[in-house]
């Protein structure tokens, strides 16, 4: 079944810098990667995802890469701020009906004022 | 709550109980999850169903039982044989080949 790795599993940065959270995959089918942050006891929110058919999508300051041959995947994120801090997941699945979400162990990211 | 509604937000089980997670959704979607977050352990999959009547397991899926009875319900039982029950239990939703969506929460806790 598919395994994911994720790294690191805490990043701290300063405001303004920016932050790469990695993540690599082991099913060579998965063909959808989706990113969630979570905050101190909440749900987990989706905030940007990728299929396969795409190397790399934006929206604002979050972008998403992702490199099939190698099996990575990448959030980007530019200019944090302190409410960026969260634990964020990456997470994988084959783009059929249904397929479950195969989650990374998080990154849990501190943003510093 | 994104479409999906979970109870109750706070359980707490005896030695020897079975207790039960309810998860239920108004979207009439299909296929719905139950995860299990740790500390430190991200998410990991118990219990999923694509349709009515049918569920597969996850990868942590003993000392847990689930069932579909209907689309709109996918209430997740945690027996007496799981022996580390305390977690921050998450159900999820999702349509089609669409992003996936998870509900609130409930946190189970050993008395």
């Amino acid at each position: 079944g598919e395994n994911v790795e994720q790294h690191p599993s805490t990043l701290s940065v300063q405001e303004g810098d920016s932050a790469v959270i990695k993540c690599t995959y082991s099913d060579s089918a998965s063909n959808y990667f989706p990113w969630y942050k979570q905050e101190l006891g909440k749900r987990p929110q989706l905030i940007i995802d990728i299929r396969s058919n795409v190397g790399e999508k934006k929206d604002q300051r979050i972008a998403v890469t992702l490199n099939k041959t190698a099996k990575h995947f990448s959030l980007h994120i530019t200019e944090t701020q302190p409410e960026d801090s969260a634990v964020y997941f990456c997470a994988a699945s084959r783009n059929q009906a249904g397929t479950a979400l195969i989650f990374g162990k998080g990154t849990t990211l501190s943003v510093s004022s | 709550d994104g479409g999906i509604t979970q109870s109750p937000k706070y359980l707490f089980r005896k030695e020897g109980q079975n207790v039960t997670l309810s998860c239920e959704q108004n979207l009439n979607h299909d296929a719905m999850y139950w995860y299990r977050q740790d500390p430190g352990q991200g998410l990991r999959l118990i219990y999923y169903s694509q349709i009515v009547n049918d569920f597969q397991k996850g990868d942590i899926a003993e000392g847990y039982s689930v069932s579909r009875e209907k689309k709109e319900s996918f209430p997740l039982t945690v027996t007496s044989a799981q022996k580390n029950p305390t977690a921050f239990y998450l159900c999820a939703r999702r349509n089609r080949n669409q992003p996936q969506h998870f509900g609130d929460g409930t946190r189970l806790s050993i008395l």
